[in-house]
């Protein structure tokens, strides 16, 4: 079973700032993992995604995340925050082996600060 | 390409009420689909997830059913809304077999 935890329900830093939410997940068995994003009373949109191969992905709107193994963590960052980045993010995991679902975190709320 | 998407954009309904949100997909087939519920401040709960035609599963048990009529079609039903039922409902395809999938724009329920 997968399971993913987001650290903070809620971020906030300013214009300009460097952006990190955290996303640890739980995998028996090799993950595939997502970010998505979702702007007020909108779906979700799929931001990245790390399937197979480098373990840095680069993804929509200068986003990135790495996973890395060893720390069970896919951390999604961005260098310099913009006001049009504030909305909740959503860390996302399935497994590859196995009738699996995508199992979603609680979602991070990221406020930018003018 | 593909497009997904839901109807109403928005819903205001009394308690006891019956609900029917639809939701298609076009520019695919035989895609996996499902039924998300955002409760206001809160996470994504799976509800309903579907393989294909007349193949639901249910993930949580509650008032609400779901129906598979076509292929690219799937329908969130109630036949009596409860207050606790008010959320933001998401409809989603999953591609291929990696695992990501797509969502439509959402309906706002609120029950009143």
């Amino acid at each position: 079973a997968q399971s993913v935890t987001q650290l903070g329900s809620h971020v906030s830093v300013s214009e300009g700032a460097l952006v990190l939410l955290r996303c640890n997940y739980s995998s028996s068995v090799p993950p595939y993992l997502f970010w998505y994003v979702q702007y007020p009373n909108q779906g979700l949109q799929l931001l990245l995604k790390y399937t197979t191969g480098a373990t840095l992905v680069k993804g929509i709107n200068g986003f990135e995340a790495e996973f890395k193994k060893s720390e069970t963590s896919f951390h999604l960052t961005k260098p310099s925050a913009h006001m049009s980045d504030a909305a909740e993010y959503f860390c996302a995991v399935i497994g590859v082996q196995g009738a699996q679902k995508l199992v979603f975190g609680q979602g991070t709320r990221l406020t930018i600060n003018p | 390409s593909q497009t997904i998407h839901q109807w109403p954009a928005t819903l205001v309904q009394p308690v006891g009420s019956p609900l029917s949100l639809e939701c298609t997909v076009e520019g695919t087939s035989n895609p996996n689909l499902y039924w998300y519920r955002q409760a206001a401040g809160r996470g994504l709960q799976l509800l309903f997830y579907s393989v294909g035609i007349g193949q639901i599963s249910s993930e949580v048990p509650q008032n609400l059913s779901a129906s598979r009529p076509q292929d690219r079609q799937f329908i969130l039903s109630s036949k009596k809304l409860l207050l606790s039922d008010s959320g933001f409902y998401l409809c989603a395809w999953e591609a291929g077999t990696l695992g990501e999938q797509y969502f439509g724009p959402g309906t706002r329920l609120t029950v009143t």
